[in-house]
């Protein structure tokens, strides 16, 4: 089965450095979220897309923006890049189960991010 | 962690034996819903269940949620070496609203 596919699948960028991560959900989901696990943390959720509007929002920095794309895929732009921002982000995508009016969200493989 | 506990923080046994992890939250959920992860590698979903359930089964797996007491249990049966893993516990909102995740549980199945 396809599953969801995240690009690139590391990268290294200087401080003050920006960067794209790229996440192309399962065929037929309409829901794509982004996560950020430091290293030995739970992941922490920074913003979700549901039919190319902002469904929720969490703590992501002003620094990061994010959209989703007519043909569903979705990118995360991070500009001024601090050390802080090592970690690994992944792309979650989902579409909802109506009849019980939830949704199981699959993961990508991630994208691991390093800002030396 | 945003949410809650995940008990114990890391487990040891040996392969055929059972592994019970426990997960409390604090706010109410919509669902809840298992992950795994192996290394610093990507989330693998094991199971989802929603507030109006009490239990559920998946293969080795079974899953019990209790609302009042705010936690739900994961158990392996029969584990194997193959199971070793970290494993988060995520409490979910209504559809496209975030997951929030415990600090996970670091299972390791000896052979």
């Amino acid at each position: 089965a396809a599953g969801v596919i995240q690009s690139p699948r590391h990268l290294i960028k200087e401080k003050r450095e920006t960067a794209t991560l790229k996440c192309y959900p399962i065929p037929r989901h309409d829901t794509v979220y982004w996560y950020q696990q430091g290293p030995g943390q739970d992941p922490q959720f920074l913003i979700s897309f549901y039919e190319k509007m902002q469904s929720d929002k969490g703590s992501i920095p002003d620094r990061f923006s994010a959209q989703q794309f007519s043909d569903y895929h979705s990118e995360l732009n991070m500009s001024s890049l601090e050390l802080g921002d090592s970690a690994l982000y992944f792309c979650a995508s989902s579409s909802l189960d109506r009849r019980v009016s939830t949704d199981t969200q699959y993961f990508g493989p991630g994208t691991r991010l390093t800002v030396l | 962690s945003q949410q809650g506990e995940e008990d114990p923080q890391a487990l040891s046994i040996q392969e055929g034996e059972n592994a019970t992890m426990n997960c409390s939250y604090k706010t109410s959920i919509n669902n809840l819903q298992w992950y795994r992860q192996n290394s610093g590698r990507g989330l693998v979903h094991l199971i989802l269940i929603r507030s109006n359930e009490r239990e559920k089964h998946s293969g080795r797996l079974r899953v019990t949620l209790d609302t009042s007491k705010k936690s739900s249990s994961l158990l392996i049966t029969a584990s194997r070496a193959a199971d070793t893993a970290s494993y988060f516990c995520a409490v979910g909102g209504r559809y496209g609203n975030k997951l929030v995740f415990g600090a996970g549980t670091i299972l390791r199945v000896k052979s």
